[in-house]
């Protein structure tokens, strides 16, 4: 079955430690997009691809770094100097890249900071 | 700056009646407005979209009803369903800004027996 998948479900670091939260899509897509999502706020953008080896900061990127080596992999890296960083991360991906259109989903990754 | 207010948090609907939940926006370069719909344990997966070329669309039981000079829009979901019960999400983007959606905080609706 096409998709997109997070992983991991849930993560614990420590502070100081940096955690890459992985997302894999086979749906062919060009464009993918990580976001943020904290109690009572909307999805924040955080960064995008719109083809490979290449990609955007969004509205909140500092403390986050990304690539884009390959067309269906976009992992996101939160690094120690994220000051928040316990949140819930949705990574989406696009096969309109440029254009409006559908985008999809993976179920997201839960990370706690202790 | 929150650019899609959305309303209300939570809904109760019986079944057989109309959910209604309605979303802002505030950037008028806007021209692209999907919902989305979560249920428990999945991914968000699109339900339907408009564009401001026209004030409503309809999909089946579901409708987008939207006002461009109010910079408004809503969806209607006629005949409700307790399969209907999921958590609703507005969304907007505009042409050319690289699909980037803006979501609402999401609206979780039940529909009950």
């Amino acid at each position: 079955d096409g998709g997109i998948t997070q992983s991991p479900k849930y993560l614990f670091r420590k502070e100081g430690q940096n955690v890459t939260l992985s997302c894999e899509q086979n749906l062919n897509h060009d464009a993918m997009y990580w976001y943020r999502q904290d109690p009572g706020q909307g999805l924040r953008l955080i960064y995008y691809s719109q083809i490979v080896n290449d990609f955007q900061k969004g509205d909140i990127a500092e403390g986050y770094s990304v690539s884009r080596e390959k067309k269906e992999s976009f992992p996101l890296t939160v690094t120690s100097a994220q000051k928040n960083p316990t949140a819930f991360y949705l990574c989406a991906s696009s096969g309109l890249a440029g254009n409006t259109g559908e985008l999809f989903f993976g179920e997201g990754s839960r990370l706690t900071v202790l | 700056q929150q650019q899609v207010k959305q309303s209300p948090q939570s809904l109760i609907v019986q079944k057989g009646g109309i959910s209604i939940i309605n979303c802002a926006y505030e950037n008028t370069a806007f021209d692209y407005f999907p919902w989305y719909q979560q249920f428990p344990g999945k991914g968000r997966a699109l339900l339907i979209a408009i564009r401001p070329d026209v004030s409503e669309k309809k999909e089946g039981r579901f409708t987008i009803s939207f006002n461009k000079s109010a910079k408004q829009f809503s969806l209607h979901i006629m005949d409700s369903q307790p399969g209907d019960s999921a958590t609703y999400f507005c969304a907007a983007t505009y042409t050319g800004g690289g699909n980037k959606l803006t979501f609402g905080t999401g609206t979780q609706l039940k529909v009950e027996l």
